[in-house]
């Protein structure tokens, strides 16, 4: 199993869409999450932290499950500049103070006019 | 301001010579990764390092070398490189906490092999 897993996709939305990506990790010690954005060919960006119940930034809400190891990123009102590669990352202790973030395969979303 | 800051953005080298991509920051992070990424695959960890402190991943295969000579610097080193090396190189920097911090990436080097 890998140890962190997202929807496949890709997902293509008309804009104004809510859209909503899955993801799951293996690693009960995983500490903390983000999602990264990544547009082609370019490198990932930092979205939203996720480190207690959820948090909402905007159009975007970030809810995480701890005891069902699940972590969801929703995009309300979808806009054409949302299309990139959504990254959920998983970060747990590697030893010490040392972190290490796993991140999952990426999601790509198109939003079409 | 680019915070991460990495050199070339493109570098293109023969099978086998070798070839090294540099990363700077401005952000006085302690640690530094490098991490490759091929098309439609999730970013690879390569190696990192906790100020000087060198953590290597098991399964880095032993053509790839890094180098941290100060705080704002960090080199990767690609020995002998293969076609399979063929990737984007991304550096990132994050500053440690009780709690993992987010990771800070620069612009990548996308290397090509002839």
């Amino acid at each position: 199993r890998k140890e962190v897993e997202q929807d496949p996709g890709p997902f293509n939305v008309p804009e104004g869409a809510t859209v909503a990506f899955n993801c799951t990790y293996s690693n009960s010690a995983s500490q903390s999450f983000f999602w990264y954005r990544q547009d082609c060919r370019k490198e990932p960006k930092l979205l939203m932290s996720v480190y207690s119940s959820g948090n909402e930034d905007g159009r975007f809400t970030a809810q995480l499950n701890r005891a069902s190891q699940y972590i969801s990123l929703l995009i309300r009102d979808s806009k054409l500049s949302d299309s990139a590669t959504y990254l959920c990352v998983a970060s747990s202790n590697s030893g010490g103070s040392n972190y290490k973030l796993t991140f999952g395969k990426g999601t790509l979303l198109t939003v079409n006019p | 301001d680019a915070m991460v800051i990495q050199n070339p953005r493109y570098q293109v080298t023969q099978f086998g010579k070798p070839v090294t991509l540099s990363c700077s920051q401005t952000l006085n992070h302690n640690v530094m990764y490098w991490y490759q990424q091929k098309s439609s695959q999730a970013p690879k960890l390569l190696f990192h390092y906790y100020d000087k402190d060198f953590n290597n991943e098991a399964d880095t295969p032993d053509n790839f070398q890094s180098r941290r000579p100060n705080t704002s610097f960090c080199f990767l080193d690609i020995r002998s490189p293969g076609l399979g090396d063929a990737a984007m190189y991304l550096c990132a920097t994050s500053r440690l906490g009780s709690l993992g911090q987010p990771q800070h990436f620069g612009d990548g080097t996308r290397l090509s092999i002839l």
